[in-house]
Parts: structure tokens; C-alpha cells; sequence
């Protein structure tokens, strides 16, 4: 099962910042919070992850809270194309039977123009 | 820099049939992990190849097989296909074992069985 919870569906308006939440209140201390996205009929795409810290990327930022239950993945400036369902999935950052990325069911962004 | 390859792209078979699945992972990735999606059970995870070894299985039926080959290249078999095996079929490639960077997805197979 899924350790992670998220909302079913969100709507941001264009050229704002979309913040997608995440609850992971079960959350190990050497598994790591991933985000990734899947617009449709496409694979997964990997956004980004990280453990304690907060994490920037060209995609989006990822803020972790200090006890680690959540996290919030931000898209600053949402365009039409970030339509997509976004999947939070938490996972140890080790080689070996944890290998495998547990999908829950993520959460849908509209972009509306 | 090419990405991940999947073939074919659509596919329609019978029950009782058997279909491969073909996965062609970024140059120079050694592993591939396949995913089914379906709409009753979204995202879920079939098996890991790591230098032509399965490393990984997810709960699905001995039906569901694959291999590795020494170019790193992958092939997935369903055997006996059911109705419930209509699904994309997702192939995920990455450098190393247990990415620590993320995989890079296919765009996947999408399976119809009639």
C-alpha cells in the first residue's frame, strides 16, 4: 500500500504557483520523499526528491516539514502543460528490495487558463 | 540523448495468447523496472532487471516473466493472456540500481485483450 496521501484533485489558475500537499506520517528516517508526474497517456516523469532539506530544481521546489509527516510540492508559475496527475511516493534511497516505486493514487492538477 | 524506448507502442491480442513486450533503456542505463497501469489499480509494480538479473517482483501471477539481456535491453512476457491484462505497460530505466536520481519512464504499450 501506498504510504503517502494526497489530495484527489486540485485546480491552480495559469501563471500562478500550484502547491500540491502530501501527507507521509509514516515516514522512515532513511526513506526519501519523491515526486513525480504523469500528463496523460505519457510514462511518469521524476520532478524531484529530497530527505530533511528543502530542494529546488528547474521544475519545482519541494518543501519537507521539520518532523517530515508532509511536504508540499511547488510549481511557481503553473502553464497549461502542467496538467498532469502528480504522484508523491516515499522510498528508502537504497539498492536492494525497496527498489520498486509505490504509486498511490496522486493527485490531479488543472491548470485553468 | 534518446530516451526510453518501448515497442510496439499498441497491441491487440486474444485470451489464451501470449505477448513480448520490448524495452529499450537509455544508453548506458543498466536497469529496467516495468510497471502495469490500469485504471482499477493504477501504478503497480511487476519487476527490476539489474545486469541481466531480476532483482525485484511485484505481486503478479508466474504468468508475468521477463529478461535482461547483456545490452541492457529488456523484453517483458505475459503468457495465457486474461481480459484483465488490458493495460499500459510502463518501462522505466536508470543508471544504477534503486535510482537515486529518479527513472526515466517510456511512454509505454498499451495492451488490449479481446
Amino acid at each position: 500500500d501506498a504510504k503517502t496521501t494526497q489530495p484527489t484533485s486540485m485546480d491552480c489558475a495559469e501563471g500562478r504557483a500550484a502547491n500540491l500537499p502530501c501527507n507521509h506520517s509514516t515516514i522512515s528516517g532513511n526513506e526519501y520523499v519523491y515526486w513525480y508526474r504523469q500528463i496523460h497517456s505519457q510514462g511518469p516523469q521524476y520532478i524531484i526528491h529530497g530527505l530533511k532539506n528543502n530542494e529546488t530544481n528547474e521544475m519545482a521546489s519541494l518543501i519537507i516539514t521539520e518532523d517530515r509527516k508532509s511536504s508540499t510540492l511547488i510549481l511557481p508559475h503553473a502553464t497549461l502543460r502542467d496538467t498532469a496527475v502528480y504522484y508523491c511516493i516515499v522510498r528508502a534511497d537504497y539498492g536492494g528490495a525497496t527498489n520498486k516505486l509505490i504509486f498511490g493514487t496522486g493527485t490531479l492538477l488543472a491548470v485553468q487558463p | 540523448k534518446a530516451g526510453v524506448t518501448q515497442t510496439p507502442r499498441y497491441l491487440i491480442k486474444t485470451r489464451g495468447q501470449q505477448v513480448t513486450l520490448s524495452c529499450s533503456p537509455i544508453s548506458g542505463h543498466r536497469s529496467v523496472s516495468w510497471y502495469q497501469q490500469t485504471p482499477g489499480q493504477g501504478l503497480q509494480f511487476l519487476f527490476e532487471y539489474f545486469s541481466e538479473t531480476q532483482r525485484n517482483k511485484g505481486n503478479f501471477p508466474g504468468r508475468f516473466s521477463g529478461r535482461q539481456f547483456s545490452n541492457s535491453r529488456s523484453e517483458m512476457n505475459v503468457s495465457t493472456l486474461e481480459l484483465g491484462d488490458s493495460a499500459l505497460y510502463l518501462c522505466a530505466s536508470s543508471l544504477l540500481q534503486g535510482a537515486s536520481d529518479g527513472y526515466t519512464f517510456g511512454s509505454g504499450t498499451r495492451l488490449t485483450v479481446v
